[in-house]
């Protein structure tokens, strides 16, 4: 699977929007792009995941480049709650690589009032 | 919907003595079930992927024997930590895997479970 970049931490204030940034220069055609978050001492929560179209759901945006060398998570209104480390994941889905999430450092967002 | 309990959420035992973990899928039926560790500090570390009805597949180093995984059914995966030692204290995760549109696959995380060898 693409390896994937992300700063390690950001900052935001509540009421505001939080855009993560995600560099997978390396990914392939058939790769999706997934985001999850954890927040501290919990499993990781599912946020949203894409291949080429932008996608929206109630928790969030993310934005995939026409070239699909980058993408962003948009959180609309952060708030307090949002605060955890954010995971950009890249990987296959179907064949026989199906099913495996590396999980690298992640982004810790901090949303202060 | 997509909800994935664990139980126990918290254990202390004594060392050289066997630990369960469940992980249930509430509300979707999962194939796959895969079990993660996390120490202090660190990312999410993949130990094994759980198939329903087979053996499980684990990661390069580690002990099978150790970590005894069972999927007995489509909403039911147990994690056994034989012969429990201080260094297998840590933070345990499981995940089930939904498929969505016939081919789409997503991971939804269990709470953990964090055991405390002593």
């Amino acid at each position: 699977d693409a390896k994937t970049t992300q700063p390690p931490s950001m900052d935001c204030a509540e009421g505001r929007a939080a855009n993560l940034p995600c560099n997978h220069s390396t990914i392939s055609g058939n790769e999706y792009v997934y985001w999850y978050r954890q927040i501290h001492s919990q499993g990781p929560q599912y946020i949203i995941h894409g291949l080429k179209n932008n996608e929206t759901n109630e928790m969030a945006s993310l934005i995939i480049t026409e070239d699909r060398k980058s993408s962003t998570l948009i959180l609309p209104h952060a708030t307090l709650r949002d605060t955890a480390v954010y995971y950009c994941i890249v990987r296959v889905v179907g064949g026989t690589s199906y099913g495996k999430l590396t999980f690298g450092q992640g982004t810790i967002l901090t949303v202060h009032p | 919907g997509a909800v994935v309990s664990q139980h126990p959420s918290r254990v202390i035992c004594k060392s050289g003595t066997s630990v369960k973990i469940e992980c249930r899928s509430l509300d979707f039926q999962a194939t796959t079930m895969f079990w993660y560790r996390q120490f202090p500090k660190k990312s999410l570390m993949l130990m094994a992927t759980s198939n329903e009805g087979s053996k499980a597949t684990y990661e390069q180093g580690v002990e099978k024997d150790k970590f005894l995984i069972n999927h007995a059914s489509l909403t039911l995966s147990t994690l056994t930590v034989t012969s429990a030692h201080p260094e297998d204290s840590s933070f345990y995760i499981c995940s089930a895997s939904e498929i969505h549109r016939g081919y789409e696959e997503t991971q939804y995380f269990g709470p953990g479970t964090r055991l405390l060898v002593l």
